[in-house]
């Protein structure tokens, strides 16, 4: 089944404490992006990748790291998270960068 | 960073009601995407449109990519009970003076529909 996944679902950590949010994707695409959502915000992109290797900045990028070193996952760190970041994370991937079409669950962060 | 400005923020319709909502920028898109997404989930391509002027149907929906690349609307006709969820514009791939940001994506703030039955 084609699908992007992220873990871990929920995460409460505390601030300043390094984290990484995964996000794997089994479609052999080339475009992936993490987006942060907030209430009244909608969804802003944090980063985003056009291949291995090839990644950009997204409207929110300030306090976020990304890698892409294999062409299936690109992982999210938070070198020293804020309770600002406390907010739901998504991942998407798309095929051509046309059009962002699987997006995964969902990651749920709380930094207190 | 890029905002797109959607409306309306809300809407409560009786079941069978159309339901239209829009998206306007300051900036131009190669296409403008819209997504719906259900409590607890991400959210679900419905429609993408390509082309400066495009309109495209989805069942009963239908969406235009605006002539002036700076707009799109959605229309949702005869609304049932399913059709509730945050309905959101996106324009992805922005043109700016250095180039084309392929990949880019920009989100409107959405628009959370009700319908009654």
């Amino acid at each position: 089944e084609a699908q992007v996944t992220q873990n871990p679902r929920y995460l409460i950590t505390v601030t300043g404490k390094k984290l990484t949010v995964t996000c794997s994707q089994n479609m052999n695409h080339e475009y992936m992006s993490w987006y942060r959502q907030d209430p009244g915000l909608g969804l802003r992109q944090i980063y985003y990748s056009m291949n291995v290797e090839v990644t950009d900045k997204g409207d929110v990028p300030e306090g976020y790291k990304v890698s892409r070193k294999e062409k299936r996952n690109f992982p999210l760190i938070l070198e020293s998270p804020s309770p600002n970041q406390t907010s739901l994370y998504f991942c998407a991937s798309s095929g051509d960068g046309i059009a962002y079409s699987f997006f995964g669950q969902g990651t749920r962060l709380t930094v207190v | 960073g890029q905002q797109l400005n959607q409306s309306p923020q809300s809407m409560f319709i009786q079941e069978g009601e159309d339901v239209s909502m829009n998206c306007t920028s300051s900036s131009i898109f190669n296409t403008w995407l819209w997504y719906k997404q259900d409590p607890g989930e991400g959210p679900v391509l419905l429609i993408a449109l390509y082309k400066a002027g495009e309109l495209t149907s989805n069942g009963r929906l239908t969406a235009q990519f605006g002539t002036t690349r700076k707009d799109s609307f959605l229309n949702i006709s005869a609304s049932i009970p399913s059709d509730v969820g945050i309905y959101f514009c996106a324009g992805l791939g922005s043109m700016g003076a250095g180039g084309t940001s392929y990949g880019k994506l920009t989100f409107g703030q959405g628009t959370i529909l009700t319908v009654h039955p």
